[in-house]
């Protein structure tokens, strides 16, 4: 099984400052068919199911707001939050989905410093 | 509007078994891949099972033999049938699309029904 490691665990970042959230795979989730990294984030708010954020590690959910980024490749990935919003305060999960079991990082709980 | 909505769950007692559903609107169950997801109470997410389109099933090793997934293409519903429930398997049960188009990312997911196994 693909194991997937978020760090941090907890993150406290000022308003309008900048959230960086990291998730490592423990191999590599680039299909070079098509290079493409089969990782996508989810935003999860308190008593609501997981919100798609980016898929293909990079690439933004329709109606997803711009200061939402991803990046990475191979088994090294980034969310970043350019610049926070109240409404941001989650936990936000990476998951790979490049083959059986799907897997999810153990999550990241972002807060309001 | 494309949504899914579990039903199903409930208090059951270690041993005992429950079927869960969840009926989709907007768009086809059985031309997509349909996966189960659980959370227990204050922790992360876990898969569970998949149906792929064609009808393949998979299944988590925690639940390999004792959860069925199934759909019922005229009702546009997939199913989860818990069988031999343990105090683990307590968790709020999710159902979601896997989007082709985004290489089977999770797009749509239903609210949540809520699994209590416990005497």
């Amino acid at each position: 099984d693909i194991v997937m490691t978020q760090s941090p665990d907890s993150l406290a970042v000022s308003l309008g400052e900048r959230a960086t959230i990291k998730c490592k795979s423990s191999q590599s989730i680039l299909y070079s068919s098509n290079n493409k990294n089969y990782l996508a984030w989810y935003q999860q708010k308190p008593g609501q199911p997981p919100k798609l954020l980016i898929y293909w590690a990079s690439t933004r959910e329709s109606g997803v707001p711009d200061r939402f980024s991803g990046s990475g490749s191979g088994t090294d990935f980034t969310l970043t939050i350019g610049s926070l919003q109240a409404e941001d305060v989650a936990v936000y999960y990476c998951h790979q989905y490049y083959n059986t079991p799907r897997t999810f990082g153990q999550g990241t709980k972002l807060e309001v410093k | 509007e494309v949504q899914l909505v579990e039903s199903g769950g409930g208090l059951v007692q270690p041993g005992g078994s429950l079927r869960l559903s969840c009926a989709a609107s907007g768009f086809t169950v059985s031309s997509n891949y349909m996966s189960w997801v659980r959370q227990a109470p204050g922790k992360g997410l876990e898969w569970v099972s998949v149906i792929y389109s064609a009808g393949s099933t998979y299944y988590a090793d925690s639940v390999k033999g004792r959860f069925t997934i199934s759909r019922d293409n005229s009702k546009n519903t997939l199913y989860l049938q818990m069988n031999s429930l343990r105090t683990e398997d307590t968790a709020v049960y999710y159902c979601a699309r896997e989007r082709e188009e985004m290489g089977l990312a999770f797009d749509i997911w239903g609210q949540g029904t809520m699994v209590t196994v416990s005497s």
